[in-house]
């Protein structure tokens, strides 16, 4: 059980690049979300997927867009990278919205010159 | 819209000694969370508290709710090394968006 996978583990970008984060888990979870943490600061939620075939916009989802390619993966692409996107980003399932229990993946460190 | 604050953001302490750090959330939260994270890793699920007065231990950490007081505490004792680390509470207010709302995060330095 591999868990919560997420590719790449760094990447550096410059301005303007475009690029997919992978997210993958193999716990038959209903539930996916991104996060990004900044430095200082908690995590912040980008988007999320309540089941395959949905998503929906979290707390700070400008820039990004995701798909739900099934129920294993969850992907979030930035179209036009910008120095304001340099972050961390995690993954993350649960079995659904009234699971408790939230696991996370190991991130990817995002650097955009 | 659920808020969540976490305080002190960064905390130095001996070995040996006891402390506290606070989360306080802004509306209702249906369940709290305290995830520990070391440097340049993910995020360790340490506790989730699901009642008023709920409260959990592991180890030299205790966790703690009261919903009336919209404040969740973990508890250390006898602080060693081994737990530095950034402990962040979260919580989930059941509507709207799904996922998690987290705290700044409290940095814990443990000096010998």
């Amino acid at each position: 059980n591999a868990g919560v996978t997420q590719t790449p583990k760094f990447q550096v970008l410059k301005t303007g690049q475009s690029m997919t984060l992978q997210c993958a888990q193999d716990m038959n979870h209903n539930s996916m979300y991104w996060y990004r943490q900044d430095p200082g600061m908690g995590l912040r939620l980008i988007y999320y997927s309540a089941s395959e075939g949905t998503t929906d916009k979290g707390e700070v989802p400008n820039g990004y867009n995701v798909s739900r390619l099934n129920k294993r993966e969850f992907s979030l692409r930035l179209e036009s990278a910008a120095p304001s996107q340099t972050s961390v980003y995690f993954c993350a399932s649960s079995r659904g919205r009234n699971s408790y229990e939230q696991y996370f993946g190991p991130g990817t460190r995002l650097t955009v010159t | 819209e659920l808020k969540v604050e976490q305080n002190p953001l960064f905390l130095s302490m001996q070995e040996g000694k006891n402390y506290t750090i606070y989360c306080n959330y802004s509306t209702t939260s249906d369940r709290l969370y305290w995830y520990r994270q070391d440097p340049g890793k993910s995020l360790e699920s340490l506790f989730v508290l699901l009642s008023n007065g709920a409260v959990k231990q592991e180890g030299r950490l205790m966790a703690s709710l009261d919903t009336k007081a919209r404040l969740s505490t973990l508890h250390i004792t006898a602080a060693v090394h081994d737990l530095s680390a950034t402990y962040f509470c979260a919580g989930y207010s059941g509507g709207g968006a799904d996922g998690l709302t987290f705290g700044k995060g409290t940095h814990l330095i443990i000096q010998p």
